[in-house]
Formats: C-alpha cells, sequence, structure tokens
C-alpha cells in the first residue's frame, strides 16, 4: 500500500480552466509538500505545508489534517503549467513518501 | 536555478562498476537529501545528511552509501551496478535537518547501466 496516494495520474485542461490535483496519505506527517517536474525532469518545490491553505499566483494548495487529505488548485491554467506534479509527505523521523504524480498538459 | 549543482549530468556505465555522483548544495545549506527516481517506483528518499552527519535513512540500498564533506558537499557512492540501478538521482539542500523546511532540487544525474 503506497503512504500517498494522488488522484488523476493524467489531467488534460483547455487553457483558462481551473485545474485540482488531489494527494491523499495514510502516515503522521509533519509536512506535506507539492513538487512540480517539467519535462526535462527539473524539480521545483511549489508549496510545504502543515496545517491551513498557501497561495502563490495562480496556484492555491490545502492541506486537511483531519482528513488526511490535500489538494492543489491551479487557477487560469496555462500551457506552460503542463508538468507533472507530485505530492509528497516528511515525517518527524525525516522520512520522506511521494505520490507517483499527476501529469497535467495544459491546451492552448 | 536553484543554486543546488550535480555533477555529472549524464552517466553511462555498466554492470557491476561503481560510480560516483557528486552533489554541492546552496550557498549556506546545512542539509543534503538524495533521491532516487525510476520509471517503475517514482522518487524514493534514499538519505539525509546533515553539517557532514547522516541524519535520516530512507530506502537506500546497502550497495549504495553516501557521506558529506566539511565543505558541505555531498558523494553519493553508487557500487556493484546492477540494470535496476537505471533512475534519475536527484539531490536537494536545505538550510535545515527538519523535514518541515523547503528543499532546493539540483538538475539531477540520469545514470544508465548498460
Amino acid at each position: 500500500k503506497n503512504e500517498v496516494e494522488q488522484s488523476p495520474q493524467n489531467l488534460t485542461a483547455q487553457e483558462g480552466e481551473f485545474i485540482t490535483i488531489n494527494c491523499s496519505y495514510s502516515v503522521g506527517i509533519s509536512a506535506l509538500h507539492w513538487l512540480q517536474q517539467h519535462p526535462g525532469g527539473g524539480i521545483v518545490s511549489l508549496f510545504m505545508l502543515s496545517s491551513g491553505k498557501k497561495k502563490h499566483g495562480r496556484l492555491i494548495a490545502t492541506i486537511n489534517i483531519q482528513e488526511k487529505h490535500s489538494s492543489l488548485h491551479i487557477t487560469a491554467s496555462h500551457p506552460r503549467d503542463s508538468a507533472v506534479y507530485i505530492c509528497a509527505v516528511s515525517n518527524t523521523g525525516n522520512q520522506f513518501y511521494f505520490g507517483t504524480g499527476t501529469s497535467l498538459t495544459v491546451i492552448p | 536555478d536553484s543554486g543546488v549543482t550535480q555533477t555529472p549530468k549524464h552517466l553511462i556505465t555498466a554492470t557491476g562498476q561503481r560510480v560516483t555522483l557528486r552533489c554541492s548544495p546552496r550557498s549556506g545549506d546545512l542539509s543534503v537529501y538524495w533521491y532516487q527516481q525510476s520509471l517503475d517506483q517514482g522518487l524514493q528518499f534514499l538519505i539525509q545528511y546533515y553539517n557532514g552527519e547522516e541524519r535520516a535513512k530512507g530506502n537506500i540500498l546497502e550497495r549504495f552509501s553516501a557521506q558529506q564533506f566539511p565543505d558541505l558537499h555531498s558523494e553519493l557512492n553508487l557500487s556493484s551496478l546492477e540494470l535496476g540501478d537505471s533512475a534519475l538521482y536527484f539531490c536537494a539542500s536545505s538550510g535545515l535537518a527538519v523535514p518541515y523546511n523547503e528543499q532546493f532540487f539540483g538538475p539531477g544525474t540520469r545514470l544508465t547501466v548498460l
């Protein structure tokens, strides 16, 4: 059983659409991370959160600790948002567990 | 540019060989993490060092080892290589040892074992 589950696995959207990617986890965590990986392979950390909600530009991340669930929202999606989005959790023992990623394609 | 550098970018070698991957963290960051990303397993946490000391161990095989030097750069040593070790190896750095600290990823080293 995977400690971190993401859905959907693949997502295609039209430019301008509102996008939601979901992440559920089964372990106790100290923080949840959202990562973005572009086709070239580079990974960028988008958010790290342990409660509530964070916003950066058109990206919003929320977490519900009681339900062990997080969502990543992209408003007014753009083709440059096309990437793989990976959810990861870390625990107090400094262990990291990763979801399998959501591949997003935004069509102009 | 995250400020984290990794060398080499690409490495092709044969089964049974040994390789060393190098990572230089962002200036001022004391913590270095190593990750493996393969097609079948996805991203996996291997090991973390903080200021020269091993801090946490993940799914690192016994054939793999790492260290962090006094100048804070880190090396990941992979020995007795197998076909299944072919993967992207990322390092990341952060300022603190704790897991609730933003990490900055290097560009990765693509290892191909033939």
